[in-house]
């Protein structure tokens, strides 16, 4: 198995453009979820999704829009970027049962705004 | 909402000692605590994870202790070696919240020859 897959692994933007970030996973996870990663920050939360059609803001929502059209991807949209969205991106995904189970990652986007 | 400190945000030791990263959560909610572990450039990877009805788990030199009356949680890594070199990091999240997970800020641990 694959895993969580994301695509790509790096982009570079100019400020106000827009731009979708993949990522797929192939575990049949109902839940699943997009991060950024901003140094001495830890991991904060920006859309989740708990199955197909469902999806729900987490901390920092703003500027991002979600999708989930399928169990398998759930894309995440930068619609005018902005040198604050600088950052690395991860989508988790996780069985979504009667306790909370592990999320597995995936290797990341790398996203600089000039 | 829930809110994780984590400490220290740095931890240096030697090879074959002990190195300990604590963490505290707001939301007595919260009834999961995973830890992860990212090195440089990857993704993180969950090495334990501990529910609120076990006080403690073990898994060869790794272990979790929770303590839910003071709201705190702890990694206690045994006989450390150069490859647990990486940040850590912890989180906690509520069952029926969406599994979303609340991070702390991370601890880079360095192990030393």
């Amino acid at each position: 198995n694959a895993g969580v897959t994301q695509t790509p692994k790096f982009q570079v933007l100019k400020t106000g453009q827009s731009m979708t970030l993949q990522c797929a996973q192939d575990m049949n996870h109902e839940y699943m979820s997009w991060y950024r990663q901003d140094p001495g920050m830890g991991l904060r939360l920006i859309h989740y999704s708990v199955g197909a059609g469902i999806t729900d803001q987490g901390e920092v929502p703003n500027g991002y829009n979600v999708s989930r059209s399928t169990t398998e991807d759930f894309p995440l949209r930068l619609l005018s970027a902005a040198p604050s969205q600088t950052s690395v991106y991860f989508c988790a995904s996780s069985y979504q049962g009667a306790s909370n189970q592990p999320q597995h990652f995936g290797d990341g986007t790398r996203l600089s705004i000039l | 909402g829930e809110n994780v400190e984590q400490h220290p945000s740095t931890l240096s030791v030697q090879e074959g000692d002990s190195a300990v990263i604590k963490c505290t959560y707001s939301d007595s909610a919260s009834n999961y605590f995973p830890w992860y572990k990212q090195e440089l450039g990857k993704r993180p990877q969950l090495i334990i994870d501990i529910r609120s009805n076990v006080g403690e788990k073990k898994d060869q030199r790794i272990a979790v202790t929770l303590n839910k009356t003071a709201k705190h949680f702890s990694l206690h890594i045994t006989e450390t070696q150069p490859e647990d070199s990486a940040v850590y990091f912890c989180a906690a999240s509520i069952t029926g919240g969406g599994n979303k997970l609340t991070f702390g800020t991370g601890t880079q641990l360095k192990v030393e020859l």
